[in-house]
């Protein structure tokens, strides 16, 4: 067990919808970064965001987004939902932003399928 | 473009064998270099991390080797067990600019009795 946990476990959308999924990183860690991994795939870096900020953002477009809330959670919004967006949503809690070595705790994820 | 990239793809031993995985990357300038374990629909789980000063790193059956020269990197699994069956990737990480780390896109180990 890492401490961070995501919600929904699954979630099954329709094109053009909205999702909200969620992260509680683990205590102490005040960074939380968000992965995409398709099927197949290794993860693809979504962003990070590090005492509420954003901290730095993959090649991803403007309908993903996201927030970090005082408690260092964190939830990831993905607006007007298209077939390719079905993929294992990964979140990663780290005591900084990994420009180090620190080590990366990730949860289970959220499976997402978009229909 | 900073790239990770690993082989074989995929891997099939018999239990109690060996096996040795490989990554190459191209990230630079060069921080830390990460090997992760990924059961099949869970989150990876961190195995060894390597900065640019070690050029070895153990845990427990997992051994990563670390070439910064020539940017490549080994992850050998000695004496494998049913439950080593997931998929390992490799996570390089730079400095500056690079801080952002690049995955790799997995080699898949299955591990038969």
């Amino acid at each position: 067990e890492t401490g961070v946990t995501q919600s929904p476990t699954h979630l099954i959308k329709t094109r053009g919808q909205q999702v909200t999924l969620r992260c509680s990183s683990q205590s102490g860690h005040n960074t939380v970064s968000w992965y995409q991994q398709a099927l197949g795939q290794g993860p693809q870096f979504i962003f990070q965001y590090y005492r509420e900020e954003e901290n730095g953002r993959g090649n991803f477009p403007p309908r993903f987004s996201g927030l970090q809330f005082p408690n260092y959670s964190s939830e990831l919004n993905v607006n007007a939902l298209e077939l390719d967006d079905s993929a294992l949503y990964l979140c990663a809690s780290s005591l900084g932003t990994g420009s180090r070595s620190e080590k990366l705790f990730f949860g289970s994820g959220t499976q997402l399928s978009v229909l | 473009k900073n790239q990770v990239e690993q082989s074989p793809q995929s891997l099939i031993i018999l239990e109690g064998k060996n096996c040795t995985l490989q990554c190459n990357y191209t990230v630079s300038p060069f921080s830390n270099l990460r090997w992760y374990k990924q059961d099949t629909g869970r989150g990876p789980v961190s195995l060894t991390i390597m900065t640019f000063s070690e050029n070895t790193k153990s845990n427990g059956r997992y051994t990563a080797t670390l070439d910064a020269d020539t940017k490549q990197s080994s992850l050998h699994i000695t004496a494998s067990q049913l439950s080593d069956s997931a998929s390992y990737i490799c996570v390089v990480s730079g400095t500056g600019g690079s801080y952002i780390p690049t995955f790799g896109r997995g080699t898949s180990l299955i591990v038969h009795p």
